[in-house]
């Protein structure tokens, strides 16, 4: 395991369809987080586990967003009813919780690009 | 409201130059700042950090200082290297949480 895996690369959806994504963290990092960007923005943080609890939402996580982590390993994010706005690319990432000096273990996956057309 | 701002939208640095990159936020309740180098078609990779407490941290090329009276952050590269043209994010941290506020990156460019 040589670090976090996302899955797909990329999604070309129509407007209205359902899109699921899955993330592999790192098997040890018992943290696991989703971000979303957009072009020529950083990263926006939608949410976070802990194991399997998820402990924080964004506020730019409608209804239509929903994340799991069933037994505290892989994540699914998945978004229903797309719409264009929805286009961006999605990044997992994961950590070991540690002293504060654990920030420095967030490891981000590649990304998944999500077009909706 | 942009809590973090990275106010260049790029920057063409010749090689073996020293390259830095600016950083300013708004909070001053951030109490961790962190630099992340991002490829294209890849996730952001960490580069450094520091915390609040310290004005500056050195890693090999990389150097941050943070100046906390500006609410200002600097990431220093020396020597530049071709290697080293990438999207490079600041971003902050608060105390109660882990999740990371993001600037808008600055684009690198290495000229040789």
């Amino acid at each position: 395991d040589t670090g976090v895996s996302q899955d797909p690369r990329h999604k070309i959806t129509k407007r209205g369809q359902n899109v699921t994504f899955r993330c592999d963290p790192i098997s040890e990092h018992n943290r696991l987080y989703w971000y979303r960007q957009t072009l020529g923005q950083g990263p926006e943080f939608l949410t976070y586990f802990q194991n399997e609890a998820q402990l924080e939402k964004s506020r730019l996580l409608s209804d239509r967003f929903s994340a799991e982590r069933p037994k505290g390993s892989f994540s699914t994010l998945e978004i229903q009813r797309t719409e264009q706005g929805d286009s961006a690319m999605y990044l997992c990432a994961s950590s070991l919780e540690s002293v504060k000096g654990g920030l420095a273990g967030y490891t981000f996956g590649s990304g998944t690009r999500l077009t909706v057309v | 409201d942009q809590q973090v701002k990275q106010n260049s939208p790029s920057l063409s640095v010749q090689e073996g130059r020293i390259s830095i990159l600016n950083c300013d936020y708004t909070n001053s309740m951030f109490d961790y700042f962190l630099w992340y180098k991002k490829y294209p078609a890849e996730g952001p990779t960490f580069l450094i950090s520091i915390s609040s407490i310290k004005d500056k941290n050195e890693d090999g090329r990389f150097t941050v200082f943070l100046n906390k009276s500006a609410k200002h952050l600097s990431l220093h590269i020396v020597p530049s290297q071709p290697g080293d043209s990438a999207v490079y994010f600041c971003a902050a941290s608060l105390d109660s949480n882990y999740q990371l506020i993001w600037g808008a990156g600055t684009k690198l460019i290495i000229k040789p």
